[in-house]
């Protein structure tokens, strides 16, 4: 299986501040295909998991500006500009490009 | 709008079977594909399997010997079993529609939380 190194587990932020949270796989995540298949979410207390990005750097719908995603081959990170209060919870990425799908363990974005 | 929403009992005793049902409402699900995910105490998410759109299925071999996801399309609903439970099968079941060939998992049900204890 692919194993997602996710880090921090916990992340201390100040409202307005930024964050950052890198994912590692320990194979490559470009398909044969050419596409990169590396997700992230973020689950809100109480929530189900919302997604944010899609492969690599994507926005989905709906999705704020603040949020980005960069990264290719094995390395790839989570970007959080002026975090607002909403922005709190736990994130995860998760690769598709292997089965099983994995995720990566998760970090908890928190008020500093 | 897609809403997914399940169902079952919130708790199994060991060695039983966990049998969980995935509603849809506002999409067909012989379209795109259909998963189950869950998420551990203390936070791991697992990917469990999927179900196709022609209701073909892929499970993550780690517990292929003890799954199986089945479907309704007349009631568009789909099924998790899972049979032979532990307590590490403690856990909140979600399901989720995975959109087509980019892969992701974009409408998420809320999630139910089982509990296998005797």
């Amino acid at each position: 299986d692919v194993v997602m190194t996710q880090t921090p587990v916990s992340l201390p932020v100040s409202l307005g501040g930024q964050a950052s949270i890198s994912c590692r796989s320990s194979q490559s995540l470009v398909h044969s295909n050419g596409n990169t298949y590396l997700h992230w979410y973020l689950q809100k207390p109480g929530q189900s998991p919302q997604l944010l990005i899609y492969r690599v750097s994507n926005r989905f719908s709906g999705v704020p500006d603040r949020f980005s995603g960069s990264g290719s081959g094995t390395d790839f990170t989570l970007k959080i500009s002026r975090v607002e209060p909403e922005d709190l919870g736990d994130y995860y990425c998760l690769q598709s490009t292997h089965f099983p799908y994995t995720f990566g363990a998760g970090t908890k974005l928190e008020l500093k | 709008e897609v809403q997914l929403q399940e169902s079952g009992p919130g708790l199994v005793k060991p060695s039983q079977s966990l049998s969980l049902t995935c509603s849809v409402t506002g999409y067909s699900i012989t379209s795109n594909y259909w998963g189950w995910i869950r998420k551990f105490p203390g936070n791991k998410m697992e990917w469990i399997g999927h179900i196709s759109y022609s209701g073909s299925t892929s499970y993550n071999p780690s517990l292929k010997s003890r799954i199986s996801i089945t479907r309704d399309t007349s009631k568009n609903q789909f099924f998790l079993q899972l049979n032979s439970v532990t307590t590490e099968d403690t856990a909140t079941y979600y399901c989720a529609r995975r959109y087509y060939g980019y892969t992701y998992f974009d409408y998420w049900g809320q999630g139910v939380m089982v509990t296998v204890s005797s």
